[in-house]
């Protein structure tokens, strides 16, 4: 079992409609969760954290935690043709504190 | 506040060459993480620098990666020799420090090795 998992996608949404991104982690004791986005060609941005059960909002972004369900989402409201990226879903290993990526999704908005 | 920067961004080598990457991390960021991230994968830790200290380098191939930050500021990262799948790019990232666990992330060198 991958300690990250995420959607395969790719996930194709019309702009203006709600993108919604999925990952389930395996440690059970995680604590912190993080969501990044990452345009072609460039870095991982830091867009999302999150460390308490429920939903943290920033401007279009959500993110869910549910950890008794070992789940968390990102939630793009609105979505814009320049939020078309791939979203990595990154955990806190509770062992070692390292950060464990998932492979990410990659979301394209259709204008 | 200037972000973490990274040089060379791009470097195309031959096989069994030698080459370095250079980074420097936000300022006051007392850790240090070298990633490498192959194409269609998340990011995947090297090593991570507490000040000047490893703290873990459990994923770096020892016998041709090596990575050093002598004053617990910038750091290097150097490969040799190169292999063919040593094509990757690799990303520095910096975070505060104990308790701190957001990482920021450098733009990264892209490595081809041919």
């Amino acid at each position: 079992q991958k300690e990250v998992e995420q959607n395969s996608g790719p996930l194709s949404v019309p702009e203006g409609a709600i993108a919604s991104l999925n990952c389930t982690y395996s440690d059970r004791v995680s604590q912190s969760f993080f969501w990044y986005r990452q345009y072609s060609g460039k870095s991982p941005e830091l867009i999302m954290s999150i460390y308490s059960n429920g939903d943290k909002e920033d401007g279009r972004f959500t993110a869910q935690l549910n950890k008794a369900s070992q789940y968390v989402s990102l939630l793009i409201r609105d979505s814009q043709p320049s939020d078309s990226a791939t979203y990595l879903c990154a955990v806190i290993r509770s062992n070692d504190y390292k950060l464990s990526f998932g492979a990410g999704t990659t979301v394209t908005v259709r204008a | 506040e200037a972000g973490v920067a990274q040089s060379p961004r791009y470097k195309i080598i031959e096989k069994r060459q030698s080459v370095a990457f250079w980074c420097n991390p936000i300022s006051g960021h007392a850790t240090l993480y070298w990633y490498q991230q192959i194409l269609g994968q998340g990011p995947k830790l090297l090593i991570q620098f507490q000040n000047n200290g490893v703290v873990d380098d459990s994923q770096l191939p020892k016998d041709r990666f090596s990575a050093e930050r002598l004053k617990g500021v910038d750091s290097t990262l150097k490969i040799q020799p190169a292999k063919l799948e040593d094509s990757a790019v690799y990303l520095c990232a910096s975070s505060l420090g104990t308790g701190s666990y957001e990482q920021y992330f450098g733009p990264g060198t892209r490595l081809t090795v041919t």
